[in-house]
C-alpha cells in the first residue's frame, strides 16, 4: 500500500525540541525528493522544508531557518524532523508529502500535531 | 517576503461554474512557477488536484481545470457539486528549493 505515516508529534514547552518521523511505503524512498509542510489549527497549509532524494539540497522556509533539520535514513525509507526552540507558533499539524512531477506533492501523510505550550 | 494570493471564499450554485485564482504579490504567474492545486476537507489530508499548471491528477474528474488568467493560476470547476464544498490551496514554485502556499479558498456550494 502507497503510503506515508508520521509520528512524533505532542506536547512540548517553548524552546523545547521535539523529532517528527514517516515511514513511507509501497514506493521507491530513495529516489523520491520530500517536504515537510505544517497546517496551524484553523489556518492554512505551510511549506516548511524539502529534501532531495540523496540529501544533497535542503531549502527550509524562513520561518524555521536554523531550528529545523530535514533528514532522511534510506534503509530504513524514513523521513525526519528535528525540531528545536520551538515557539508557541511552530503548533500545528506537520504533514510530510512526496515531491512529484512538476514540483507538486502528490502524497501526503495522515500528519501529526505538535503543540507548543508551557 | 513572497505571498501568494487567493480569494478567501467564493460561493456557487449547484451545477455552476466557479474559477479560482492564484496571485503572486511581487508581479504575475507564469507557468514556470508551475501552479499546483489541493483539495482539502476538514479533518482531512489534502488531494491533489492539479500540477503544471493544467494537468489533472489521477482520478480527478474532467470538471476540474487549471490554466494561467491573466497574471494568475486558476482552478476552474465546471458543473459544481456539492462534496466540492471545500478548502482549495494553490502552490507555487517561487524559485529553486522553495515552494509557497497561497491562503486558500473556502468554497460554498449552495
Amino acid at each position: 500500500q502507497v503510503q506515508l505515516v508520521e509520528s512524533g508529534g505532542g506536547v512540548v514547552q517553548p524552546g523545547g525540541s521535539l523529532r517528527l518521523s514517516c515511514v513511507a511505503s509501497g514506493f521507491t524512498f530513495s529516489i523520491s525528493g520530500m517536504h515537510w509542510v505544517r497546517q496551524a489549527p484553523g489556518k492554512g497549509l505551510e511549506w516548511v522544508t524539502f529534501t532531495r532524494y540523496d540529501e544533497s539540497h535542503k531549502w527550509y522556509a524562513d520561518s524555521v531557518k536554523g531550528r529545523f533539520t530535514i533528514s532522511r535514513d534510506n534503509s530504513k525509507n524514513t523521513l525526519y524532523l528535528q525540531m528545536n526552540s520551538l515557539r508557541p507558533e511552530d503548533t500545528a499539524v506537520y504533514y510530510c508529502a512526496k515531491m512529484s512531477i512538476g514540483q507538486s506533492f502528490d502524497l501526503w501523510g495522515q500528519g501529526t500535531l505538535v503543540t507548543v505550550s508551557s | 517576503q513572497t505571498v501568494v494570493t487567493q480569494e478567501p471564499s467564493f460561493s456557487v450554485s449547484p451545477g455552476g461554474t466557479v474559477t479560482l485564482t492564484c496571485g503572486l504579490n511581487s508581479g504575475s504567474v507564469s507557468t514556470s512557477h508551475l501552479p499546483s492545486w489541493y483539495q482539502q476537507t476538514p479533518g482531512q489530508t489534502p488531494r491533489t488536484l492539479m500540477y503544471n499548471t493544467n494537468t489533472r491528477s489521477s482520478g480527478v474528474p474532467d470538471r476540474f481545470s487549471g490554466s494561467i488568467l491573466g497574471n494568475k493560476a486558476a482552478l476552474t470547476i465546471t458543473g459544481a457539486q456539492a462534496d466540492d464544498e471545500s478548502d482549495y490551496y494553490c502552490v507555487l514554485y517561487v524559485t529553486t528549493g522553495i515552494w509557497v502556499f497561497g491562503g486558500g479558498t473556502k468554497l460554498t456550494v449552495l
